[in-house]
């Protein structure tokens, strides 16, 4: 059975990086899938961040690219994001999924991660 | 704003039919196919429709799906106070390169 679990800081100061890892169990990272990070400000709807392929190749949201980074660790059976120069509005419950064709079938169980000095 | 446009609520007594429209644009809906996830509050997003009408394994015949051009809808029959949740509709995004996804519809059962 495939599982993620999201895991990093729950807070950042604002213009600091947010660091969040993605570990992923009953399935390898290898895989010829795509991972993705998806994020839910409280109280909103779902934003997709970017997906990372087995490939290497990177697919950012336009909004947010300037910032994003995302990596695969193979050792590790783990992907990860980096969000750079954080504000409040990056205040969110972030998820990590994997992305099966064009879609995200499994996903991890979230972790609020809040912007605040 | 969201890539895809969903009503904020809808509301239905158990029993009734209720149906979420979600509306597009020839970069996703129209050309792609729509999903929908049920989030329970504190919890993940679940799929309960993939490929625009089809059912995972687990989800009750009661839900289904269709697409029409730039819109789709979820339609929920029989309804049941457990389908109260808020719920997204998600499609293939050929700008994004990614998925875009709705503002969500929280669902009410009275």
């Amino acid at each position: 059975q495939v599982q993620l679990q999201e895991s990093g800081p729950g807070l950042v100061k604002p213009s600091e990086t947010l660091s969040l890892t993605c570990a992923v169990s009953g399935f390898s990272i290898s895989s010829d899938y795509c991972w993705g990070w998806i994020r839910q400000p409280p109280g909103k709807g779902l934003e997709w961040i970017g997906n990372i392929c087995h490939s290497g190749n990177t697919y950012y949201n336009p909004s947010l690219k300037s910032r994003v980074t995302m990596s695969v660790d193979t050792s590790k059976n783990q992907f990860s994001l980096k969000l750079s120069s954080v504000t409040a509005a990056d205040t969110a419950v972030y998820y990590c999924a994997r992305v099966f064709g064009d879609y995200c079938d499994y996903w991890g169980q979230g972790t609020l991660v809040t912007v605040s000095s | 704003q969201s890539v895809l446009t969903q009503p904020p609520s809808a509301s239905g007594t158990p029993g009734q039919r209720v149906t979420i429209s979600c509306s597009g644009s020839t970069s996703n809906i129209g050309s792609n196919y729509v999903y929908w996830y049920q989030q329970l509050p504190g919890t993940a997003p679940k799929l309960v429709i993939y490929s625009n009408n089809q059912r995972p394994s687990g989800v009750p015949d009661r839900f289904s799906g269709s697409k029409s051009g730039t819109s789709a809808s979820l339609a929920i029959s029989g309804l049941r106070s457990e389908d109260e949740a808020d719920y997204y509709c998600a499609a293939w995004d050929d700008s994004l390169s990614g998925p875009g996804f709705g503002g969500g519809t929280k669902l009410t059962v009275l």
